[in-house]
């Protein structure tokens, strides 16, 4: 397995551009999350999604949005770019988040800078 | 709102010795508390982790112990070694509910000293 994949690993994009972070799991995960970590801030939820066709808000959702079309696949889109969205971006897995000993995986991240 | 606060945001050992780090959380209901490793370049990583129905736990080197009264929490690793250094986050979470709710402490870098 490879786990989760992350797609770019490093991405520089102008103010107002828009893009697509990507990610993936081969694990057969219900639940996947987006996650920015930010120095002094640790990591803080963006959106993230039960399962195929759901999604929800987390802690700092503003600027992005995100889809669930299929269960391997979360891709996140930041739809104008700011440079306030310059963060180090972290997908995350996990069987299903509401049972016990559940443990979360996490992808390698996706260093963003906005100009 | 919630917060998770965490301590120290910096500490360096010798290897052989303990280290320990502190976190308190802020919502009462949480009752899951994972700790994660995170090495230069990579994710996050859980190496253990606590619910509320239990006062310690313990896997090899490491161990965490909760109490709920105060509400706070802490990661001991005893004999460091080299391949400890990295950034440990705490975070506290409530499972059960419909509500997906998992909030980070802000990071503690260990360097462990050879």
């Amino acid at each position: 397995n490879a786990g989760v994949t992350q797609t770019p690993k490093f991405q520089v994009l102008k103010t107002g551009q828009s893009m697509t972070l990507q990610c993936a799991q081969d694990m057969n995960h219900e639940y996947m999350s987006w996650y920015r970590q930010d120095p002094g801030m640790g990591l803080r939820l963006i959106h993230y999604s039960v399962g195929a066709g759901i999604t929800d808000q987390g802690e700092v959702p503003n600027g992005y949005n995100v889809s669930r079309s299929t269960t391997e696949d979360f891709p996140l889109r930041l739809l104008s770019a700011a440079p306030s969205q310059t963060s180090v971006y972290f997908c995350a897995s996990s069987y299903s988040w509401l049972l016990p000993g559940n443990e979360q995986f996490f992808g390698p991240g996706t260093r963003l800078t906005v100009l | 709102g919630e917060n998770v606060e965490q301590h120290p945001s910096t500490l360096s050992v010798q290897e052989g010795d303990s280290a320990v780090i502190k976190c308190t959380y802020s919502d009462s209901a949480s009752n899951y508390f994972p700790w994660y490793k995170q090495e230069l370049g990579k994710g996050p990583q859980l190496i253990i982790d606590i619910r509320s129905n239990v006062g310690e736990k313990k896997d090899q080197r490491i161990a965490v112990t909760l109490n709920k009264t105060a509400k706070h929490f802490s990661l001991h690793i005893t004999e460091t070694q080299p391949e400890d250094s990295a950034v440990y986050f705490c975070a506290a979470g409530y499972y059960g509910g419909a509500t997906n709710k998992l909030i980070f402490g802000t990071g503690t870098l260990l360097a462990v000293q050879p």
